[in-house]
């Protein structure tokens, strides 16, 4: 079973509207964290969000959330005000297990966001 | 030079060249990791290293040889690869090797296997 899953390979959103980018994860562990990542064409990853298991407010930064469902395990992301240069792949990824060697981090397949003018 | 590095951006070879992929962090971070990511894949974890020993190995053929002679600085050497490598090869480095760190990572080798 996919640990991670995004079911929208690609997504469409008008220039300044919010849009919802899907991520349900599955695992049994008490102690995880679910971060969101950004690839441009360039090709680089740039980290937008983090949201701990823990965490009793869902996290924000800037025109990001996280709309953490824990008991649907869901982890959507938010984006508000969308603009044009936020057209890019999206990734969902999980690390699972506390103590010291929880860095291995599993990502989704993504999601294409088109931000039209 | 800021965040992570990686240099060549591009590389195209043959099947029988020798060649090496660098990394390179100005985060002061201590651990650093390489991924592969091929199309139509989700990323996949290749190598971690936490302060220069290696602690993740995952299943990855040994024509791929990682080196880390400091924290700042990451190797993947190639030899003898097949077309099935063809891949962007991004590298990532994190406070540490907790998981709670956010990742940061370069911009990635597009490599492309003749």
């Amino acid at each position: 079973a996919q640990k991670i899953t995004q079911t929208q390979p690609g997504m469409f959103v008008q220039e300044k509207e919010a849009v919802t980018l899907d991520c349900t994860y599955d695992t049994s562990d008490q102690s995880y964290g679910l971060f969101w990542y950004k690839q441009p064409s360039s090709g680089e990853m740039i980290f937008l969000i983090y949201q701990g298991s823990y965490d009793e407010q869902n996290a924000t930064e800037g025109r990001y959330s996280l709309n953490f469902q824990k008991a649907r395990k869901s982890a959507n992301l938010v984006i508000s005000a969308s603009q044009l240069g936020d057209s890019a792949m999206y990734f969902c990824a999980m690390r699972e297990g506390a103590g010291g060697s929880n860095y291995k981090l599993t990502f989704g397949k993504g999601t294409l966001l088109t931000v039209n003018p | 030079e800021t965040g992570v590095t990686q240099t060549p951006r591009h590389l195209v070879m043959g099947m029988t060249n020798k060649k090496s992929l660098k990394c390179e962090q100005h985060l002061g971070h201590n651990a650093m990791y390489w991924y592969k990511q091929s199309a139509k894949k989700p990323l996949e974890l290749m190598f971690v290293y936490s302060l220069e020993e290696r602690v993740e190995n995952n299943s990855v053929p040994s024509r791929f040889s990682p080196e880390c002679p400091n924290s700042s600085h990451l190797f993947l050497h190639l030899h003898t690869l097949q077309p099935e490598d063809s891949a962007l090869y991004l590298c990532a480095s994190s406070q540490d090797a907790r998981g709670y760190n956010e990742q940061f990572f370069g911009p990635g080798t597009r490599l492309t296997v003749l």
